[in-house]
């Protein structure tokens, strides 16, 4: 099946610092999403992007589709930042078109 | 919208008891998901339905495991009976049909299950 990595594993930055988080997948997609899991458990939908670049706030995401990688940047870190980032695809001409793979996670720890 | 709703929000019972969860999808949306997070399994797909239909199950543990979506608003994850290794936090999420929503799956609050 499709392999999802993402790295770094951990991540500690200081209140104020810019991150980039890498998701590599090892077959063609036809979804990509990015997913902030809070301290409280719940997986809140950052980006759709299973190509190009998109921008919200001061979060932004760049998938190279023919290259099989995502990034999220963060910019101007804050404390409720912290918390763990998701990648998760699915395969193009899967049979199973609803199925999401999701990556280890990258933790961020954002101190004040 | 309310989003996906789930209940209870946790659950802890003892080995060898029945546990049903419970999950509203987004309104029109015609696509639902439970999914499993573990620390050792991290977030993994269990079963996968389709306008009602079950299209892929290939993620249920095994029998003791058996989901349920009666109509387009309701869902059921049950487990009979309980084991100490079935503690973890269980998720819905539904997709839309057609547009944005067709593209991206949203997740409900999740299910913490403990297995005394």
């Amino acid at each position: 099946g499709i392999q999802v990595e993402q790295s770094p594993p951990d991540l500690i930055l200081q209140e104020g610092a810019n991150s980039t988080l890498r998701c590599n997948f090892s077959d063609s997609v036809n979804n990509l999403q990015w997913f902030h899991q809070n301290p409280w458990g719940q997986l809140i939908n950052l980006f759709y992007i299973p190509s190009g670049t998109k921008q919200n706030g001061r979060l932004s995401a760049t998938t190279v589709a023919t290259e099989r990688y995502s990034l999220l940047y963060i910019s101007s870190s804050q404390t409720t930042d912290s918390g763990v980032y998701f990648c998760a695809v699915n395969k193009r001409w899967s049979s199973n078109t609803g199925k999401l793979i999701f990556g280890q996670g990258t933790t961020l720890q954002v101190k004040p | 919208d309310a989003g996906v709703i789930q209940s209870p929000r946790h659950e802890v019972t003892e080995m060898g008891q029945e546990v049903t969860l419970r999950c509203k999808p987004i309104s029109g949306h015609n696509s639902l998901f439970w999914y499993r997070q573990t620390m050792m399994r991290g977030l993994e797909l269990l079963i996968y339905f389709n306008n009602n239909v079950p299209i892929d199950d290939s993620g249920m543990p095994e029998d003791r495991f058996s989901a349920k979506m009666p109509n387009a608003s309701f869902s059921t994850l049950k487990i009979q009976p309980s084991e100490p290794r079935d503690s973890a936090v269980y998720f819905c999420a539904s997709r839309g049909a057609s547009g944005r929503d067709y593209n991206e799956q949203f997740f409900g609050p999740g299910t913490r299950l403990t297995v005394l």
